[in-house]
């Protein structure tokens, strides 16, 4: 399978707790693009990393979220003490290294805080 | 960014064509214009793009206006498998991140 994967699709935590995400894009995709999701809207950017290096970042990722990429392959995104407003479908995606080219995305995690 | 305007829902019968507009006053010059779908628990995926001119693909085709202010998208026979949320995303080619700023869509119903 040549996609985007996205690990776990789905989790259940308790608030308060740390959770963890995990990226794979496709091979080769230099660009790297995490985004949550909730009911009935859009999905909504949070980060953006090219290679390794974590070039943006929207003012939704509070200091709770880190993602990382190290090696510019897989990519991982953490949320330290959750919070029910945390509860989302999390959507990854990636694209070659080309303006304006198709972004692949992943089928997401879905996170339910309780 | 630019902002779009689409409904919020539309419906269509199978077998017909389904013409989905968008409209984009505040685009920039250099933006594209990207639509994506969204299939029901999966994530979105690339339908068609494009600048100026019309755009045809194997999924659908793209008409923009002269002044591009505004585009439709056509499906030219809508199938069950179509029903989806289409969002509208004008893309900056301006920065770095070339990232895609989603809307809340058009959600298509499609009637058999």
């Amino acid at each position: 399978d040549t996609g985007v994967s996205q690990d776990p699709r789905h989790k259940i935590t308790k608030r308060g707790q740390n959770v963890t995400f995990r990226c794979d894009p496709i091979s080769e995709h230099n660009r790297l693009y995490w985004y949550r999701q909730t009911l009935g809207q859009g999905p909504e950017f949070l980060t953006y990393f090219q290679n390794e290096a974590q070039l943006e970042k929207s003012r939704l990722l509070s200091d709770r979220f880190s993602a990382e990429r190290p090696k510019g392959s897989f990519s991982t995104l953490e949320i330290q003490r959750t919070e029910q407003g945390d509860s989302a479908m999390y959507l990854c995606a990636s694209s070659p290294d080309r303006v304006n080219t198709e972004a692949f995305f992943g089928q997401g995690t879905r996170l339910t805080v309780v | 960014d630019a902002k779009t305007t689409q409904p919020n829902s539309m419906e269509s019968n199978e077998e017909e064509p389904v013409h989905l507009p968008c409209n984009h006053s505040t685009i920039s010059g250099t933006d594209y214009i990207h639509w994506y779908r969204q299939l029901p628990s999966q994530g979105p995926e690339y339908v068609i793009h494009g600048l100026t001119s019309n755009v045809n693909n194997r999924m659908a085709s793209l008409a923009i206006a002269e002044d591009r202010k505004s585009s439709t998208l056509i499906l030219h026979r809508a199938t069950l498998r179509d029903a989806a949320v289409y969002y509208c995303i004008p893309r900056t080619v301006r920065g770095a991140t070339n990232k895609l700023i989603f809307g809340t869509g058009t959600l298509l119903a499609v009637q058999p």
